[in-house]
């Protein structure tokens, strides 16, 4: 029954490797992000996706490279990793109603790059 | 610019002392905040929000617009509410979340 899974939890991969990071949500959800949480456990965004359509894109290495594939998927793509991309990174889903906005997050997946 | 402080970055009380987790904002308009908390080997969640103007495990905040201030406040500690606490603000029509830094409270026995 989880609102948003992230997958792998865990992700050790080498320097220069490519790897993916998929989320799903089951909330019927509009709104999908990427966060990204560093060592000193700062959360900052990094992509934001409504409806399968780009609505944020922080400053971020075009090295990340999120995909869409509808609207319950939101995945983040990583090229040539660095060892400073070591992060946990979160996935989030939101349905904005009138009032306000809560943020359901998946639980997060810890990569190193070695 | 929309930003959000969060002071400390550690706070550390003994079980049943009062805790005030600090949160000052920036924001040009109306704002939304909320509090969202993350315990060990958990994934971060929503405490509570600013305008439910409710209680949640006994913690309380008051959206003070005048000191740009949103508090987390709890009258008796207990050791399980050890946890990274966020304050965040509603970054505006884009739908996104601004996090502080979080405050790492440790309450112990």
């Amino acid at each position: 029954d989880t609102a948003v899974s992230q997958t792998p939890k865990y992700l050790v991969t080498q320097m220069g490797n490519d790897k993916s990071i998929k989320c799903e949500q089951n909330l019927g959800h509009d709104t999908m992000y990427w966060y990204k949480q560093d060592s000193k456990k700062f959360l900052k965004i990094m992509f934001s996706y409504n409806n399968k359509e780009l609505i944020i894109n922080e400053t971020v290495p075009n090295r990340f490279s999120p995909k869409s594939p509808d609207k319950a998927h939101l995945n983040l793509h990583i090229n040539s990793l660095e060892l400073g991309d070591s992060a946990v990174y979160f996935c989030a889903s939101s349905q904005e109603d009138r009032f306000v906005t809560e943020a359901f997050f998946g639980q997060g997946t810890r990569l190193t790059v070695v | 610019a929309q930003r959000v402080t969060q002071p400390e970055k550690l706070l550390s009380v003994f079980k049943g002392a009062p805790v005030e987790l600090k949160c000052n904002y920036s924001y040009s308009g109306s704002p939304e905040l909320f509090w969202y908390v993350q315990y060990s080997r958990q994934r971060l969640q929503l405490l509570l929000r600013h305008i439910s103007r409710e209680s949640i495990k006994g913690f309380t905040a008051d959206l003070n617009k005048g000191e740009t201030s949103f508090h987390l406040k709890k009258p008796f500690a207990q050791e399980e509410d050890s946890a990274m606490y966020y304050c965040a603000l509603n970054g505006g029509s884009q739908g996104n979340l601004i996090f502080g830094k979080g405050t790492k409270l440790s309450v112990k026995p």
